[in-house]
Formats: C-alpha cells, sequence, structure tokens
C-alpha cells in the first residue's frame, strides 16, 4: 500500500539544522510532489513547503522562506527537509505527506489526481533545547 | 489572501450527527477543500475532498458516515451515527498555485 515512513526523533539545539527523511513506497515516486507541514505542541497544522519529486521544484511557505530545504533523491524514493537556525519555536512534528501536483510550469500546476495530503507521514518529532 | 476558517470547537452526542463548517475567505467560493481527521496522539489521516458543488469523494477505508457538501463559501463535513472514536481534530485544507492553506482546525467532543 502507499505509505509515507519518517526518520526518527531528533534534539537539537538552537541554532543546530536538522534534517528529516520521508522514504515513500507503494506508488511511482516522480509522479507526485511531497508536501511538509509541522504541529507546533497544542497546535494546528502550519504547511512549509512542496516539492515536485518530478523535476525537484519547490514552493515554500513565506514563514519558511531562506531557512528550510526540501530536497529528493529519486534513486532510493526518499524526501528530505532540512530545517536551519533552530530556535525553541521550531520545537514540533514535522509530517510528510504525498502531494497530486507533480510539477508546474509557468502557467499551470499538474495535478495527478485528487488525493491531497494522502497519505500522511507517520511524523518525527524535533526537539530544540539548549 | 486565501484563509479558511474554522470553529475552534463543536460538540454531538454518540450517536448523532455533527456537521462541521470551514469558510472560505471572499473571494475563494469556487475553490475546493479537503478534510483531515487528526484523532488524539496521532498524526492526520485524509478523509475527503469536497468541490464547490458539493460534490465529494472519500478517501479509502473512509467510513459511509462521513460526508461533504457545500454552500456558497462554506463547505461542510457531517459526521452521522457518532462514535466515541470521532472524537478528533478536523482540519481543511485548500490550495493555490505556489501554496497550501489550512483551516485552524475543529476539536470534535463526542458526549
Amino acid at each position: 500500500q502507499v505509505q509515507l515512513v519518517q526518520s526518527g526523533a531528533e534534539v537539537k539545539k538552537p541554532g543546530a539544522s536538522v534534517k528529516v527523511s520521508c522514504k515513500a513506497s507503494g506508488y511511482t515516486f516522480t509522479n507526485y510532489g511531497i508536501s511538509w507541514v509541522r504541529q507546533a505542541p497544542g497546535q494546528g497544522l502550519e504547511w512549509m513547503g512542496w516539492i515536485s519529486a518530478y523535476n525537484g521544484n519547490t514552493n515554500y511557505a513565506q514563514n519558511f522562506q531562506g531557512r528550510v530545504t526540501l530536497t529528493t533523491d529519486t534513486s532510493t524514493s526518499t524526501a528530505y527537509m532540512e530545517l536551519r537556525s533552530l530556535r525553541s519555536d521550531d520545537t514540533a512534528i514535522y509530517y510528510c505527506a504525498r502531494d497530486p501536483v507533480k510539477y508546474c510550469t509557468t502557467t499551470s500546476c499538474y495535478t495527478v489526481d485528487d488525493n491531497w495530503f494522502d497519505p500522511w507521514g507517520q511524523g518525527t518529532l524535533v526537539t530544540v533545547s539548549s | 489572501q486565501l484563509v479558511l476558517t474554522q470553529s475552534p470547537s463543536a460538540s454531538a452526542s454518540l450517536g448523532a450527527s455533527v456537521k462541521l463548517t470551514c469558510t472560505l475567505s471572499s473571494g475563494h467560493s469556487t475553490y475546493a477543500i479537503t478534510w483531515h481527521q487528526q484523532q488524539p496522539e496521532k498524526g492526520p489521516r485524509y478523509l475527503m475532498k469536497v468541490n464547490s458543488d458539493g460534490s465529494h469523494r472519500k478517501g479509502g477505508g473512509i467510513p459511509d458516515r462521513f460526508s461533504g457538501s457545500s454552500s456558497g463559501a462554506e463547505r461542510y463535513l457531517t459526521i452521522s451515527s457518532l462514535q466515541s472514536e470521532d472524537e478528533a481534530d478536523y482540519y481543511c485544507q485548500t490550495w493555490a498555485t505556489g501554496i497550501r492553506v489550512f483551516g485552524g482546525g475543529t476539536k470534535l467532543t463526542v458526549l
């Protein structure tokens, strides 16, 4: 079945970086994108960005521009999210989710199907503490 | 600006029905949305996509008790025959080129 499996929990000091992985299985990785979403303790869902597994194009949420980098390794069907200059308020669970947008041109985006954020990864807890 | 608004909380009795609302911001009333369920201490789970005409398509394994509908800028999630496991946070989500947006979530309590 379609599945996204994320890497394990991380503890980082303020100012450090963290890189979370998300390994996909059960579908053709390059036919979809991957979105990353985080959830701070007791808070709602916050979209961080999207990457096309087809061509590596990215879109980042304004709140994370310049501090996050999304990448993929198509040989292993794995997506990565790196967040730099960590602060205590970056403590959160980070989720990857399959995104139906395969790629975008300058004028439009191509979606494979209607299944937005389906499925989700199991989440990775990142704790930032001195 | 594309914004989704949800009531922070809702409650209904075991076996009853509840209708949760997600409101699209002005100028975006034709957008489709998706609903996601997050049970306590678990990750989110995709429920369905709801179109502006009220049609909806559920994800695999989602019970028939869950349905979607629309009216104007409002998108709804109706859960009938409420069960204890339906107690969860429910998020709506939408998209435009280059962005994805989540509503603030509704915490559903089953009494």
